[in-house]
């Protein structure tokens, strides 16, 4: 079974230029999940969808994020314009939810993004 | 609020030692608990859950963990450890209150195996 697909896996850009990385979920899976991974830290999430359909965002900075799952298989996300501390890893994530959340989340390679 | 903690940034220990990475959580109801390893520009990967039943669970590469829900903890063991299990390793808590069933991470714990 294939894993969590995502592209690129390098990224340089200079601050305020836009950038988007790509996600592919594994087959099947109904949720994806975006996270950002400062060096040295835990994941953060940034937007969890079901489906096509947004379950949690609260963490994203909507104001320069922004995220689509339109067919409800692979997701695109975007920062525009970017800025010194958007630099991390950007990790996708997805899961098969059946029922109850008993399910595991499977990752993807993740992005490595630096902002010059 | 669900969270999870471990308190130790980093532990080193020596090759065919037994390990242990600690992990605390706090929960309201019945806590999902997960354990993940990071090694250098990769993904998490899974390694073991709880989610009911028996008390020590067994993951992959010979981790295990034993789930203490009087003192709410959720460590990670392994018997003997070897150089390769050098990594990050990450505790995880899933979030069952508010509907969502998000993952909340741990700050994440070193380990260092020394030959």
């Amino acid at each position: 079974e294939a894993g969590v697909a995502q592209s690129p896996r390098y990224k340089i850009i200079e601050k305020r230029q836009s950038v988007a990385f790509w996600c592919n979920p594994i087959s099947g899976h109904a949720t994806l999940y975006w996270y950002q991974q400062i060096l040295g830290q835990g994941p953060k999430l940034l937007i969890q969808f079901q489906n096509n359909g947004v379950v949690d965002d609260s963490q994203l900075p909507k104001d320069r994020f922004s995220a689509e799952r339109l067919k409800g298989v692979d997701s695109t996300l975007k920062i525009q314009p970017a800025k010194l501390e958007d630099s991390a890893v950007y990790l996708c994530a997805s899961s098969l939810d059946r029922q109850g959340g008993t399910d595991t989340q499977y990752f993807g390679p993740g992005t490595r993004l630096t902002v010059l | 609020a669900q969270s999870v903690a471990q308190p130790e940034d980093q532990v080193n220990v020596a090759e065919g030692n037994p390990l242990t990475v600690k992990c605390t959580y706090s929960v309201s109801g019945n806590p999902y608990l997960f354990w993940y390893v990071q090694y250098p520009n990769r993904g998490l990967q899974f390694l073991l859950k709880y989610i009911t039943g028996d008390n020590l669970v067994k993951g992959s590469y010979g981790f295990e963990a034993e789930f203490n829900k009087s003192q709410t903890s959720f460590h990670l063991k392994k018997p003997s450890a070897l150089v390769s299990d050098s990594a990050l390793y990450f505790c995880a808590v899933r979030d069952t209150t508010s509907g969502t069933y998000k993952y909340i991470f741990g700050t994440g714990t070193r380990l260092k195996v020394l030959a």
